[in-house]
């Protein structure tokens, strides 16, 4: 199994529609984050968590709210989608510990969302 | 302005070359530099990670940091076409309120042709 599993890796979802994506790891890591990667403008970050009781906003949140139901999972919802959030949507982890590796992330596969 | 900036590319060498990936970045804070690939319909995969500033060889891979100009590179010696992919550069800062969340480039994709 994958450390970093994302569901679903597609998805074509109609504009209004209320939209959930998962993620969940195996790596132990505290940190999790949710990301969007467009053509052209790279990844950009949309909320993270430090621990179960911590998330934070990143730097295009509006549109987008999270949960983490668990050291291990960290799910993103899109309340209301519109055309401009299709993009492929990546979870990523990383580890709180000591070393210049902690600060490396384990990504999922993605998922690839679509809205009509 | 961005804090980190990486050359957009698209870069395409023949089999053997040798590959230069460049990124330079203005924030100062940053001590931890890490280099991912990501291969087309997958997740970036962490490729090398460096601290402050010096070279770190693996295989046919060396990365380098110059925290004096805060510029780095990664090198891809013997290209294959297994290389080719999107390599992005990312770097954190070790304290503050930030520390361990990483700033991304933007990518260069790369195509090396048999």
């Amino acid at each position: 199994d994958a450390d970093v599993t994302q569901t679903p890796r597609n998805r074509i979802t109609k504009t209004g529609k209320r939209i959930m994506l998962e993620c969940s790891q195996t790596k132990g890591h505290d940190r999790m984050y949710w990301y969007r990667q467009d053509p052209g403008l790279g990844l950009r970050l949309i909320y993270y968590s430090f621990d179960v009781k911590d998330i934070n906003k990143g730097e295009i949140s509006d549109g987008y709210s999270v949960s983490r139901q668990a050291q291990a999972k960290f799910s993103l919802s899109l309340e209301s989608a519109i055309p401009n959030q299709t993009a492929l949507y990546f979870c990523a982890t990383s580890d709180a510990g000591t070393g210049p590796i902690r600060y490396g992330y384990t990504f999922g596969s993605g998922t690839r969302l679509t809205v009509v | 302005q961005k804090e980190v900036e990486q050359d957009p590319g698209p870069l395409s060498v023949p089999e053997g070359a040798i590959v230069s990936l460049n990124c330079t970045y203005s924030n100062s804070a940053f001590q931890y530099f890490m280099w991912y690939r990501q291969y087309s319909r997958k997740g970036p995969e962490l490729l090398m990670y460096t601290y402050s500033s010096g070279n770190k060889e693996d295989g046919r891979f060396t990365a380098q940091v110059d925290k004096s100009s805060k510029y780095i590179s990664l090198f891809i010696r013997d290209s294959q076409p297994s290389d080719s992919a999107t390599y992005l550069c990312a770097m954190s800062a070790s304290g503050g309120t930030n520390a361990g969340k990483s700033t991304f480039g933007d990518g260069t994709t790369l195509t090396v042709k048999p």
